[in-house]
């Protein structure tokens, strides 16, 4: 049985910091890791989707990579913005469902 | 091109009505995704459904819940003589394709609270 596992729950850091967020999977028979991002009240967001015979995708200041042997992903965040301030979700994909961790609550401060 | 629009944003039931939740996906989108997010809980999947077909449903309770997604108008997520365990947030989400990497659009979620 697939579980998704992310750490930190919560960050704190100053405008400006390069950050990462780890994402870790037990079932490495996954289609794709996708991260997400959860802002109160407005849903989420597709970030960015890497497919199982992929490393790495990037868009923007944001760069995700995948290390299926290991069963983890990082999110890097790079210059981070207060607009960044938002719950971020990783999902192991399985077939045409989505294997969900708990999230890693980021508060940028000004 | 409007997202995923969910109604209502927020429900109020008491214990044993019934609840209906609507979902229409992005124009052009022919595939709905229902999660649930209870709280303290990662998303679960509950249903995947195409126009007029269920495609899997291995996340729904058996009983009270049930999901359709007619020819015409929204998905409708329908959960039956409801408890306070069903109180949480219920997301629809939609793609265009049958592809497992196919990228899902998110709708804003409907928050179910059970008096």
């Amino acid at each position: 049985k697939q579980e998704v596992t992310q750490i930190p729950a919560a960050l704190s850091v100053p405008e400006g910091e390069n950050l990462v967020l780890n994402c870790s999977f037990t079932d490495s028979a996954i289609y794709n890791l996708q991260w997400f991002r959860q802002d109160p009240g407005k849903g989420l967001t597709s970030l960015l989707l890497i497919q199982s015979s992929q490393r790495e995708q990037t868009s923007g200041r944001l760069n995700a990579s995948l290390d299926k042997s290991s069963g983890r992903s990082t999110l890097y965040i790079a210059a981070s913005q207060p607009g960044d301030s938002a719950t971020y979700l990783c999902a192991a994909g399985n077939n045409r469902k989505l294997i969900w961790g708990l999230g890693t609550s980021l508060a940028v401060n000004p | 091109n409007a997202g995923v629009m969910q109604n209502p944003r927020h429900l109020v039931r008491r214990r044993g009505q019934e609840a209906r939740l609507r979902c229409s996906p992005m124009k052009g989108h022919s595939h709905v995704y229902w999660y649930r997010q209870l709280p303290e809980e990662g998303l679960k999947f509950m249903v995947y459904l195409q126009k007029e077909n269920i495609i899997d449903e291995s996340g729904m309770p058996k009983e009270r819940f049930s999901a359709e997604f007619p020819k015409e108008g929204p998905s409708i997520l329908r959960i039956q003589q409801v408890v306070r365990g069903d109180s949480a947030a219920y997301f629809c989400a939609s793609s265009t394709l049958d592809s497992i990497n196919e990228k899902l659009f998110f709708g804003s979620g409907t928050q179910l609270s059970v008096l």
